[in-house]
């Protein structure tokens, strides 16, 4: 059965220190890996796309890298507004539905 | 591009009444899904429909939920009738061809008294 699994659960980061959110995957066939940021309230909003091993994408502050078993959002340097929930998903060859795991709530301090 | 758009936003309903919510996908997405959100649970997937065409149901929890799309631009789930234990916030989100890729509306926040 294809699972998805974050961690930690929760993260609470002072403003300017850098950390790593992880997401470990188990799946039978990878089309992509999907991350989401979510604020309170709102609906789930695409960050990031990574198709294969070794793949990396960047958006400001946010770097999203790929292995065959995970993926880790690297935060530099994080600021308040990153504050949120960040999901990852999958995208398999099974089914055109993805997977979800249960997210990273991340609060950053001034 | 207005994005996905959901109404209402919010619902507050007694239990045993029918609920319905309603969801346009983005012009041209070709695939729409349903999802509700709880602390406990998270995000899970109720439904997702293909040109307009139910493909997987087996997250709806039970027959009181149903689901249709009666044309690309339109869809709707409705609970009847509805329970306490389904007070959620209920999400659409729509995608482009099978790219994996879904974009999500603002969501119903659904309470059942």
């Amino acid at each position: 059965e294809d699972q998805v699994t974050q961690s930690p659960e929760a993260l609470r980061l002072q403003e300017g220190e850098s950390s790593s959110l992880n997401c470990s995957y188990t799946v039978s066939g990878l089309r992509g890996l999907f991350w989401y940021r979510q604020d309170p309230g709102k609906g789930p909003e695409f960050l990031f796309t990574l198709y294969s091993a070794g793949e990396e994408k960047e958006k400001e502050r946010l770097k999203a890298t790929l292995t065959k078993k995970e993926s880790f959002l690297h935060i530099t340097a994080p600021k308040p507004e990153d504050s949120a929930t960040y999901l990852c998903a999958v995208f398999t060859y099974n089914t055109d539905k993805l997977i979800f795991g249960t997210g990273t709530r991340l609060q950053v301090f001034p | 591009d207005a994005g996905v758009i959901q109404s209402p936003r919010h619902e507050v309903t007694e239990m045993g009444q029918e609920v319905t919510l309603r969801c346009k996908p983005i012009s041209g997405h070709d695939y729409l899904f349903w999802y509700r959100q709880t602390m406990m649970r998270g995000l899970e997937l109720l439904i997702y429909f293909n040109n307009n065409v139910p493909i997987d149901d087996s997250g709806m929890p039970e027959d009181r939920f149903s689901a249709k799309m009666p044309n690309a631009s339109f869809s709707t789930l409705k609970i009847q009738p509805s329970e306490p234990r389904d007070s959620a916030v209920y999400f659409c989100a729509s995608s482009f061809s099978g790219k994996g890729t879904q974009y999500f509306g603002p969501g119903t926040r659904l309470l059942v008294l």
